[in-house]
């Protein structure tokens, strides 16, 4: 199975601050990558797919870029609502697993 | 509306055995690969189980194989995952979700259930 590697796994950060998630795979996947934002109680929702690409309804602040085995999720001028667990996930392979998520907090 | 009610969640003994049910409406069900995801008390997301739209092909994570079986019946608009000798570390919120593409090879997801709560006593 192929393993995804996230980091940090938390992140301390203000209102306003640009901040980045990396996820590595143990294999390429090309770019089947996506994120997704997950807060307490609540189910995942997805952010970004094929590495890149913004789901609709996403604010622009979120973007993501990688490819093969090293990706980057980035959010320009964090906001309030923006705190929260980032999870980044690989569908190269029908068995899809998860990296296993950044906190990121109010410093 | 298009959305994902999930149902069947309980508290059972190790050994025992539940059957998890998400009901979908609001778009082509039998078109898409649908998804169980789990999550342990304060722990990370892990894929559990997939099936394609028509239901022919079904995969699964290694601690569950053999025990767990997910189907779907599109008649009803209803995935199921059923769960046969539990142990506690299946013990999680169970999430059933929709892959964002039809036919979903290369699709993440895109549509989530409210989540059900199974809780296996040892």
């Amino acid at each position: 199975d192929i393993q995804m590697t996230q980091s940090p796994s938390t992140l301390s950060a203000s209102v306003g601050d640009s901040v980045s998630i990396t996820c590595r795979a143990s294999q390429s996947i090309s770019s089947w990558l996506a994120w997704y934002q997950q807060k307490p109680g609540k189910a995942p929702k997805l952010l970004i797919y094929q590495a890149s690409s913004l789901e609709s309804g996403v604010p622009s602040r979120f973007s993501g870029s990688g490819s093969g085995t090293a990706f980057t999720l980035t959010i320009s001028s964090l906001q309030p609502d923006d705190f929260a667990t980032y999870y980044c996930q690989q569908y190269n392979t029908y068995s899809r697993t998860f990296g296993q998520g950044t906190k990121v907090e109010i410093k | 509306e298009v959305q994902l009610l999930q149902s069947g969640g309980d508290l059972v003994q190790s050994g025992g055995s539940l059957r998890l049910s998400c009901a979908a409406s609001g778009f082509t069900f039998s078109t898409y690969t649908m998804t169980w995801v789990r999550q342990a008390p304060g722990k990370g997301l892990e894929w559990v189980s997939a099936i394609s739209g028509g239901g022919g092909s079904t995969s699964y994570t290694d601690s569950v194989k053999g025990r767990f079986t997910v189907s779907r019946d599109n008649s009803k608009n209803t995935l199921y995952l059923q769960m046969n000798s539990l142990r506690a570390e299946d013990t999680a919120v169970y999430y059933c979700a929709k892959s964002r593409a039809s036919g979903g090879t290369y699709s993440p997801l895109d549509l989530w259930g409210q989540g059900t709560l199974v809780t296996v006593s040892s």
